[in-house]
C-alpha cells in the first residue's frame, strides 16, 4: 500500500537554528499538508498546499514557517529560527483530492528543540 | 468553520466489552468525518470515513461509526474490545474543500485484561 514517508524520524536542534523536515507524499496525490502534535496534546493543522501554493494556513503557521515542493516529489517544512515551543511531532499528509478523500499520514518527525 | 469535540479524554474498558468513543461535530456545511487511530510512537492511521453515503460506516479492525445528523454525532463503536485496540483515537472533520482537516483532542482507549 502506498505510504507517505517522512525523514528524519527524530531531529534534535538547538534553539535559533533552522530545520527542514522532509516528506515524500504518495506519488499521484495532489494535496499536501503539515500538522503538528505537541506531546500529549491534540493534532493541530498547520498548512495545506496545492498546485505549488499554500491554500490554507492556521494561525500557528507564522513567518517562521515555510513550505516548499522543490522537485515534484518532496514536500518540505522549514522552521527558520526554532523555539523551544516548536518541539513537537510533525506529521505530513497527502490526499488524492477534495471532498470524500481522507488523508494519508506519514509516521511523523519528532522535533526536539534544546 | 468545522470542529469536532471528543467527549472523554480517557476511556477504559475490559477485554471483550463494548467500545464507545464519542465525537460531536460542528459544521456550517455538510461535513466529511473521519476516525483515526494512533498507536504509541506511530503516525495516524485512518480507521473509517463518512462521506455522505451510508450513515453507518464500517472500518478496519471491526470498528464502525454512525453519522447522526439530528445529534451532530459520529460516535465510534466496536462490539468487543481487544487488547490490541489500546491506542489514541482522533475524530476529525473537513468541509467542502477538504483543505484543512480539524482534529478533536483525542481519546485514549485502555483495554484491561
Amino acid at each position: 500500500e502506498p505510504e507517505v514517508t517522512q525523514t528524519p524520524s527524530h531531529q534534535v536542534t538547538q534553539m535559533g537554528q533552522e530545520v527542514i523536515l522532509r516528506c515524500v507524499p504518495i506519488s499521484n496525490h495532489l494535496y499536501f499538508y503539515w500538522y503538528r502534535q505537541i506531546l500529549g496534546q491534540k493534532v493541530e493543522f498547520l498548512v495545506s498546499f496545492y498546485n505549488n501554493e499554500i491554500s490554507e494556513k492556521s494561525e500557528i503557521f507564522d513567518d517562521q514557517f515555510s513550505v516548499e515542493r522543490p522537485d515534484g516529489s518532496n514536500f518540505t517544512l522549514k522552521i527558520r529560527s526554532t523555539k523551544l515551543e516548536d518541539s513537537a511531532m510533525y506529521f505530513c499528509a497527502s490526499s488524492a483530492g477534495t471532498l470524500n478523500y481522507g488523508y494519508t499520514f506519514g509516521s511523523g518527525t519528532r522535533l526536539t528543540v534544546v | 468553520a468545522q470542529s469536532v469535540t471528543q467527549l472523554g479524554s480517557h476511556v477504559s474498558v475490559s477485554e471483550g466489552a463494548l467500545v464507545l468513543l464519542r465525537c460531536n461535530y460542528s459544521s456550517s456545511v455538510p461535513p466529511y468525518l473521519f476516525w483515526y487511530v494512533q498507536y504509541p510512537n506511530q503516525g495516524l492511521q485512518l480507521l473509517l470515513k463518512y462521506t455522505s453515503a451510508a450513515t453507518l460506516v464500517k472500518g478496519i479492525n471491526g470498528f464502525e461509526a454512525e453519522f447522526k445528523k439530528s445529534e451532530t454525532s459520529f460516535h465510534l463503536t466496536k462490539p468487543s474490545a481487544h487488547m490490541s485496540d489500546a491506542a489514541e483515537y482522533f475524530c476529525a472533520v473537513t468541509g467542502y474543500n477538504n483543505n484543512d482537516m480539524r482534529f478533536g483532542a483525542g481519546t485514549r482507549l485502555t483495554v484491561k485484561p
